[in-house]
């Protein structure tokens, strides 16, 4: 079936540096791809979301890229600080359904 | 940003009992509710999905009669999990869903989590 998946299962990133956490789809028919921040024990948080029809979009320290050609997206986070270490999951949806498919996540540490 | 409430934040019930968590948005309605399960260090599954007012719509694998989930008002959506057994332990985690509008992407909050454990 469909599914969402991420190259990448850990990332260690120097504090201060920038960080890329990728994310392969596999289903062109989204609508929408969202990255989603989760820390241990608790539920994912919100961090930025993307249309199919954009290809960049920014937030506060945080970037995302839609390649469709090669349906990939990324999530950049600039700057990194200790509070960005978490797990980030990649979910794709469609309108009207807003079913999420999940992918399998990136364990990003920094390093102080 | 919008909040969703969860209780218990975490249960420890004997095989055999039934086990309700509830899942509340706290400063929106919510028509749609999501309900997940995620192992240890493992992605979010999706069980069902709440609908305010109507049955809840479960995904294939998910056991109806085994995870009862009841969406009585626009604010509470719960999910019980009837005959507990130690295959039920895991991290249940309610998202619900605040409309965006047409052609919008509507954006899901979560919920902080249930840790079940069923000895």
């Amino acid at each position: 079936g469909e599914s969402v998946g991420l190259h990448l299962p850990t990332l260690s990133v120097q504090e201060g540096d920038n960080s890329i956490i990728n994310c392969a789809y596999s289903n062109s028919a989204s609508d929408y791809f969202i990255w989603y921040k989760q820390e241990s024990g608790k539920g994912p948080q919100f961090i930025i979301d993307i249309r199919s029809n954009m290809d960049k979009r920014q937030g506060q320290r945080v970037t995302v890229l839609l390649n469709k050609t090669v349906k990939h997206l990324s999530l950049q986070i600039a700057a990194t600080q200790p509070g960005d270490s978490a797990v980030y999951f990649c979910a794709e949806a469609y309108f009207g359904n807003e079913k999420l498919t999940f992918g399998t996540g990136t364990r990003l540490t920094i390093i102080p | 940003g919008a909040v969703v409430s969860q209780h218990p934040s975490r249960v420890i019930c004997k095989s055999g009992t039934s086990v309700k968590i509830e899942c509340r948005s706290l400063d929106f309605q919510a028509t749609t509710m999501f309900w997940y399960r995620q192992f240890p260090k493992k992605s979010l599954m999706l069980m069902a999905t709440s609908n305010e007012g109507s049955k809840a719509t479960y995904e294939q694998g998910v056991e109806k009669d085994k995870f009862l989930i009841n969406h009585a008002s626009l604010t509470l959506s719960t999910l019980t999990v009837t005959s507990a057994h130690p295959e039920d332990s895991s991290f249940y985690i309610c998202s619900a869903r605040r409309l965006a509008g047409v052609q919008r992407a509507d954006t899901q909050y979560f919920g902080p989590g249930t840790r079940l454990t069923v000895l």
